[in-house]
């Protein structure tokens, strides 16, 4: 079947706008994760979905950024008045459950670009 | 902290000649360990996980709870192992807290 897919795979934003990015998990997929790489940087975690709650929100790096999930469907990362050290590539894993068996499948990614 | 590091940015590895890309990890616990490879325009994608004590495309890699390491090794390289390498930590919470990666290349 399909795997994770995200959208846009590219965004260039002026410094101040919203963005808006989005992502769609392996159906049946309950965990799903957001994670940033930024320039010759490892990845960086952001938060955690289980289902349509997010059990862990501590990688957000400010209350400028939110994430929700609708079910355990699809999710959005929102980033309000972007700032250039936003620039990144964001991607989004699912996995099937929590525990042994949950190999994450990732997404392409999304990459931002803040000018 | 729950940290996990990979010392070298990039390893250079003549083809036939073995592979170990570093791995060091800080955790108080029992972690599950793993191994993500990202080929050229690819998607990154599981390589390995130390509970299933597996060997993938050739890599093994073993928790060695004393070094706190989990080094990746393969001991002959190939062309197509050229690669983005993540070693990555799970933590009791289902956080998974990735390392900077290493870059190996493989030299003809």
């Amino acid at each position: 079947g399909a795997g994770v897919s995200q959208s846009p795979s590219n965004k260039v934003t002026e410094k101040g706008k919203d963005v808006e990015l989005r992502c769609d998990p392996i159906s049946g997929h309950t965990a799903l994760y957001w994670y940033r790489q930024r320039l010759g940087q490892g990845l960086e975690f952001l938060i955690y979905f289980q289902g349509n709650s997010a059990p862990d929100k501590s990688g957000l790096p400010s209350d400028r950024f939110s994430a929700e999930r609708t079910g355990e469907s699809v999710s959005t990362l929102t980033i309000q008045r972007t700032q250039q050290e936003d620039s990144a590539v964001y991607l989004c894993a699912s996995s099937l459950q929590r525990g042994v068996t949950d190999t994450q499948y990732f997404g392409p990614g999304t990459r931002l670009t803040v000018l | 902290a729950q940290r996990v590091t990979q010392p070298e940015k990039l390893l250079s590895v003549f083809k036939g000649a073995p592979v170990e890309l570093k791995c060091n990890y800080s955790y108080s616990g029992s972690p599950e360990l793993f191994w993500y490879v990202q080929y050229s325009r690819q998607r990154l994608q599981l390589l390995l996980r130390h509970i299933s004590r597996e060997s993938i495309k050739g890599f093994t890699a073993d928790l060695n709870k004393g070094e706190t390491s989990f080094h990746l090794k393969k001991p002959f390289a190939q062309e197509e192992d050229s690669a983005m390498y993540y070693c990555a930590l799970k933590n009791r919470d289902d956080k998974i807290i990735f390392g900077k990666g290493t870059r190996l290349h493989i030299l003809p």
